[in-house]
């Protein structure tokens, strides 16, 4: 168990509608990133939020948005979804270990159909 | 700017023989770390080592241990005594210098994936 908690594990929707997903990091991490996996991108940084505030911007798209609340957890908001918006998406957490470790939830597996 | 490469799709090994996943890097930062990750066909990303680019010795976690060679900046994963639950997907990763009280990104490679053949 990374202690990085993930929710929901699986998530179907169809195109055009809006999903949000929930992330709870590690107890004492203050940095939490997101990531999505798709078949033809690979591992891709979304953004990354430290201690409540955006830290730094990937290949995220302008229907996609983010945010960290006060007690650290973080979600995913994604619109308007499109076929290609399925993907494996994750989220780590950082901090509490010098940065020696980045710890993954077990991932939200999308499916827009 | 970073990169990952890891230019083997696919591997596969004979069970309790050991087997080296290449991977190298590019960044003008001093300072990264550089992780192997294992994921398994359930999904989840499970992390196995660091190596830090300061660190003088390579590391090293049960069976798996990193052969870092900073010069020519390869950060290959070694697995020992291969088990058939090590077939899965192997990604390395690297993390650019952090900011006060904090961590950058990875930027992971495409991934190899490994078979272990009984």
């Amino acid at each position: 168990d990374s202690g990085v908690t993930q929710t929901p594990k699986h998530l179907i929707t169809a195109t055009g509608q809006r999903v949000t997903l929930r992330c709870s990091p590690r107890s004492g991490d203050l940095s939490v990133y997101w990531y999505q996996q798709s078949l033809d991108q690979g591992l891709q940084f979304l953004i990354q939020y430290y201690n409540g505030e955006e830290r730094a911007k990937g290949n995220i798209l302008e229907r996609f948005s983010a945010q960290q609340f006060p007690d650290l957890h973080s979600e995913l908001n994604l619109s308007s979804l499109e076929l290609g918006d399925s993907a494996l998406y994750f989220c780590a957490s950082s901090g509490l270990t010098g940065g020696t470790e980045a710890f993954f939830g077990q991932g939200t597996r999308l499916t827009v159909v | 700017a970073q990169k990952i490469t890891q230019t083997q799709p696919g591997m596969f090994v004979q069970e309790k023989e050991a087997v080296t996943l290449d991977c190298t890097y590019d960044t003008s930062d001093p300072s990264y770390g550089l992780f192997w990750y294992k994921q398994p066909s359930s999904g989840e990303m499970i992390f196995l080592i660091y190596q830090g680019s300061y660190d003088q010795q390579n590391a090293t976690e049960g069976r798996y241990s990193l052969n870092f060679q900073k010069a020519r900046k390869s950060a290959n994963l070694v697995i020992s005594a291969s088990q058939l639950g090590d077939s899965a997907m192997y990604f390395c990763a690297m993390r650019e210098s952090g900011f006060s009280g904090g961590y950058n990104k990875l930027i992971f490679g495409a991934g190899t994936r490994l078979a272990v053949h009984p």
